[in-house]
C-alpha cells in the first residue's frame, strides 16, 4: 500500500519555466522530507518540514507543508537543467522513512 | 569519510543462486536500512536495524535476510534469487533512531543494480 502519492509522475519542461510537484496522503504526517535523486546515485535530502503551513526555501526551490499536514508541494522557479532528477517525498513512521513513487523531472536546455 | 559504501555496484545472477550485497558506513550511525527501487514504485523498505544485534522487517522482506553483527556493516542476503528480485538496491543509514520531530536524515549509498535471469 502506497502511503504517499506524488504527482505528476513525469514532467518535462523548458529551461526557465516554473513548476510545482505534489505529495499527498490520506493520513496526517508528523513530518515530511523531500529528496532528489540523480541517475546512478542514491537520494539526497533537500529539506525536512515539520509544522503545518511551514514554508522553506532553498535557492529557487520552495517547499510547503499543508496546514493539515496531509500534503506537501515543491515549487521550482526558473528551472535549470541541473534540476533534472527524481524528486521523492518521504514520511517518518515508527523508526522508518516511507517514500512516495516520485516525480521524474526533465529540464530541457 | 566515505559515508555509505555498497558493493558490488552491478551483479547478474541466475535464478536460484545466492549472493550477499554488502553495505558499510563509517559514520557511527545506529540506524541502517535496505530499500529496493523499481520503476514507478519509488523506494520500498526491505529490512532495517536500529542497532547492532537488532533487525526487523520492512514492507517487502520476503526472499531477503539481514544481520547486524557490528555497527558498521549491514549485509543483505538473497538465499535463492528470483527474477522478481531484479532491482536497484539502496542501503541507507542515519544517526537518529527515529524522531517525532523529523530529525531522521538518511544518508544513502550509490546503489547496487541486480539482474536475475
Amino acid at each position: 500500500t502506497q502511503l504517499l502519492e506524488q504527482s505528476p509522475q513525469f514532467l518535462s519542461i523548458q529551461e526557465g519555466e516554473n513548476l510545482t510537484v505534489y505529495c499527498n496522503s490520506s493520513s496526517v504526517f508528523s513530518s515530511l522530507q523531500w529528496y532528489r535523486q540523480e541517475p546512478g546515485e542514491g537520494p539526497v535530502l533537500l529539506v525536512t518540514v515539520v509544522t503545518g503551513g511551514e514554508v522553506k526555501k532553498l535557492k529557487r526551490l520552495t517547499f510547503q507543508f499543508g496546514d493539515a499536514r496531509k500534503d506537501s508541494s515543491l515549487h521550482i522557479t526558473a528551472a535549470q537543467p541541473g534540476d533534472t532528477g527524481l524528486y521523492l517525498c518521504a514520511r517518518l513512521r515508527a523508526n522508518n522513512l516511507f517514500f512516495g513513487t516520485g516525480t521524474r523531472l526533465t529540464v530541457i536546455p | 569519510n566515505a559515508g555509505v559504501t555498497q558493493t558490488p555496484k552491478f551483479q547478474v545472477l541466475k535464478t536460484g543462486q545466492s549472493m550477499t550485497l554488502q553495505c558499510a558506513q563509517d559514520m557511527n550511525h545506529e540506524y541502517m536500512s535496505w530499500y529496493r527501487q523499481d520503476p514507478g514504485m519509488g523506494l520500498r523498505l526491505i529490512h532495517y536495524s536500529v542497532g547492532a544485534g537488532i533487525t526487523d522487517q520492512g514492507e517487502v522482506p520476503n526472499g531477503y535476510n539481514v544481520s547486524r553483527s557490528t555497527t558498521e556493516d549491514f549485509p543483505l542476503r538473497l538465499l535463492s534469487a528470483a527474477p522478481s528480485q531484479t532491482s536497484v538496491y539502496f542501503c541507507a543509514s542515519s544517526y537518529s533512531r527515529g524522531s517525532v520531530s523529523g530529525a531522521n536524515v538518511l544518508t544513502f549509498g550509490a546503489g547496487s543494480r541486480l539482474t536475475v535471469l
